[in-house]
């Protein structure tokens, strides 16, 4: 079956470097998204990684491992806006994003 | 980079009543677009795939003569949830993939907050 899993609720403190795993298994892949939603707000996109490795943007980053089934985000700088849901998604062989629960990340001064 | 609208942002309406939702791509030509749904504190549920020009593709669990989609062109699809109850309440959620070929990026509508009294 499906499957992706990631930690129901983080919590990091401002400033500091915070790292949000995922694994998935889904039917094929063709990519791994993380995306960012805030209470009440659609999700905006953050990362996509389709080769291993890390892709750095900013205070963000994203890594992937394909033969591990696995990738994370890397915040650093926390700042309390950061504080949000951050959901990963893989996509599978017929592009269908399947998602994980999203990981609750609370930002504490 | 790509926007997608939602309208309206929020609905509130009584039982029995059918609600139109609307999800436009402004820039860019989606030739897929997908409608989710999200409970409180809980992640996004798949609702249903359509592609222009076709009949949308409904998850499992999901009723089809509940919930219409037509995605009439490739900058708009609407979600019509017919005889709504309050069960139904929820946040609604659009995005399509298109424009830059070879991406597989989709872009969301801002969503929508269906309370049904």
């Amino acid at each position: 079956g499906q499957n992706i899993d990631q930690p129901t609720e983080m919590t990091a403190t401002e400033g500091a470097i915070v790292q949000i795993n995922c694994t998935y298994q889904t039917s094929g892949f063709n990519g791994l998204f993380w995306y960012q939603q805030h209470a009440g707000e659609a999700p905006t996109f953050l990362s996509y990684n389709v080769l291993d490795g890390l892709e750095e943007k900013g205070r963000f980053s994203s890594f992937l491992s394909r033969s591990k089934g696995y990738s994370y985000l890397l915040l650093k700088e926390l700042q309390m806006k950061d504080s949000a849901s951050y959901l990963c998604a893989s996509m599978d062989s017929n592009y269908q994003l399947i998602w994980g629960a999203g990981t609750k990340l609370i930002i504490k001064p | 980079g790509a926007v997608v609208s939602q309208h309206p942002s929020r609905v509130i309406c009584k039982s029995g009543t059918s609600v139109k939702i609307e999800c436009r791509s402004l820039d860019f030509q989606a030739t897929t677009m997908f409608w989710y749904r999200q409970f409180p504190k809980q992640s996004l549920m798949l609702m249903a795939t359509s592609n222009e020009g076709s009949k949308a593709t409904y998850e499992q669990g999901v009723e089809k003569d509940k919930f219409l989609i037509n995605h009439a062109s490739l900058t708009l699809s609407t979600l019509t949830v017919t005889s709504a109850h309050p069960e139904d309440s929820s946040f609604y959620i659009c995005s399509a993939r298109g424009g830059r070929e070879g991406y597989n990026e989709q872009f969301f509508g801002p969503g929508t907050r269906l309370t049904v009294l």
